[in-house]
């Protein structure tokens, strides 16, 4: 099944404490994104990538950090996560002619303490 | 600057009646827009890609270049529709980035 990955689908964790949320998607997609969710905000782009080793940064990209060092994989990195990153977080991809849109992840909750 | 702008934040009609879900865009290039659908905040899933023009669950959307809007319509709403539909642009002349408006609401009574 063509699908996006994300793990894991929740977690609670403390301030400071280094994170990673992986995605992975299994349709050869070159593009990826990271997308955080807040009440009120909707859905606000964190980083994205046009295929291997290209990131952007997308609008709201201080305190996390990403890689794409192969096309299907696409972790998004909070290297001291602060209770501000409290969200739900999307993870999605799309092939360059974009003929089937964005394929979304099921989205990860993140809670930090 | 690139902007996706959805004015209504909720939207309630009563079943059967139509719906329509607006959505302007600005963006200097030639837009390539979609809508998408979350029910009860699980994954957001593609409704329509303006490029195909299908109709998926009954809704369709036309793009307006003139307006630059992309408002979703569907003439007999369904209380399964009740969700968030989200207005989205992708912007090739970035490296794909894509760009969601607010978000409405749509709240189907019986």
């Amino acid at each position: 099944e063509a699908q996006v990955t994300q793990n894991p689908r929740y977690l609670i964790t403390v301030t400071g404490k280094k994170l990673t949320v992986t995605c992975s998607q299994n349709m050869n997609h070159e593009y990826m994104s990271w997308y955080r969710q807040d009440p009120g905000l909707g859905l606000r782009q964190i980083y994205y990538s046009m295929n291997v080793e290209v990131t952007d940064k997308g609008d709201v990209p201080e305190g996390y950090k990403v890689s794409r060092k192969e096309k299907r994989n696409f972790p998004l990195i909070l290297e001291s996560p602060s209770p501000n990153q409290t969200s739900l977080y999307f993870c999605a991809s799309s092939s360059a002619d974009r003929v089937n849109g964005y394929t979304f992840g099921s989205g990860t909750r993140l809670t930090v303490v | 600057a690139q902007r996706v702008t959805q004015p209504e934040k909720l939207l309630s009609v009563f079943k059967g009646a139509p719906v329509e879900l607006k959505c302007n865009y600005s963006y200097s290039g030639s837009p390539e827009l979609f809508w998408y659908v979350q029910y009860s905040r699980q994954r957001l899933q593609l409704l329509l890609r303006h490029i195909s023009r299908e109709s998926i669950k009954g809704f369709t959307a036309d793009l307006n270049k003139g307006e630059t809007s992309f408002h979703l319509k569907k003439p007999f709403a369904q209380e399964e529709d009740s969700a968030m539909y989200y207005c989205a642009l992708f912007l090739y002349n970035q490296g794909g980035k894509l760009i969601f408006g607010q978000g409405t609401e749509l709240s189907v009574k019986p």
